[in-house]
């Protein structure tokens, strides 16, 4: 059975802090993909990443950074130098080899202080 | 383009009523899918539809809930005698195809009352 494990319920930091957010898969599939959305207080959601099995590389795209370790079957995502406009709610999420129905993680809510 | 539109944004239902959520996806999606969020969990897959099929419906609650993607129109997702259990965020999301990335539409959030 597929699972995604964000075991951080949530993460209050003050700005300007980095702060990573862990994401824990579990897939028999070899070929999969897994995602993170950001949930802001708004309620709609944010793509902000998708990454194939195939793809170890990390990814960097302005302060936003993923880690893919499939050793670990973890995808981790980091904020560098957060801002108050990065407080929402984040999750990881995983769809098999379908590719069309998704398993998301509880989310972690994430509180920037100023 | 506006994106996939969602509407009402909220709806608010007394038990026992009927509630009727509307999904029009982004020019060119075919596919569409609807994911339920209750309060504090993350998403769950409820039912993948192209134009007049139900491809996959094994999220689904068996009784009171369905959907369609008729050929002309919106996707509906239906919820007949609601109870207070179904309050929760609907999304909707669209694809051009089976294997592309899916755009989710803002939600539709219903209360029952």
């Amino acid at each position: 059975a597929q699972k995604v494990t964000q075991a951080q319920t949530e993460i209050s930091v003050v700005e300007k802090e980095d702060v990573t957010l862990d994401c824990v898969y579990e897939t028999r599939d070899t070929t999969y993909y897994l995602f993170w959305y950001k949930q802001p207080p708004s309620g709609e959601l944010v793509f902000l990443i998708r990454r194939n099995s195939f793809d170890e590389q990390n990814e960097i795209s302005g302060r936003y950074s993923w880690n893919f370790q499939k050793s670990t079957s973890s995808f981790n995502f980091t904020i560098t130098a957060s801002q108050v406009v990065d407080s929402a709610v984040y999750f990881c999420a995983l769809s098999d080899n379908s590719n069309y129905q998704l398993i998301w993680g509880a989310g972690t809510k994430l509180i920037i202080k100023p | 383009n506006a994106g996939v539109m969602q509407n009402p944004r909220h709806l608010v239902r007394r038990r026992g009523q009927e509630a009727r959520l509307r999904c029009s996806p982004m020019k060119g999606h075919s596919h569409v899918y609807w994911y339920r969020q209750l309060p504090e969990e993350g998403l769950k897959f409820m039912v993948y539809l192209q134009k007049e099929n139900i491809i996959d419906e094994s999220g689904m609650p068996k009784e009171r809930f369905s959907a369609e993607f008729p050929k002309e129109g919106p996707s509906i997702l239906r919820i007949q005698q609601v109870v207070r259990g179904d309050s929760a965020a609907y999304f909707c999301a669209s694809s051009p195809g089976r294997q592309g990335g899916y755009t989710f539409g803002s939600g539709t959030r219903l209360t029952v009352v």
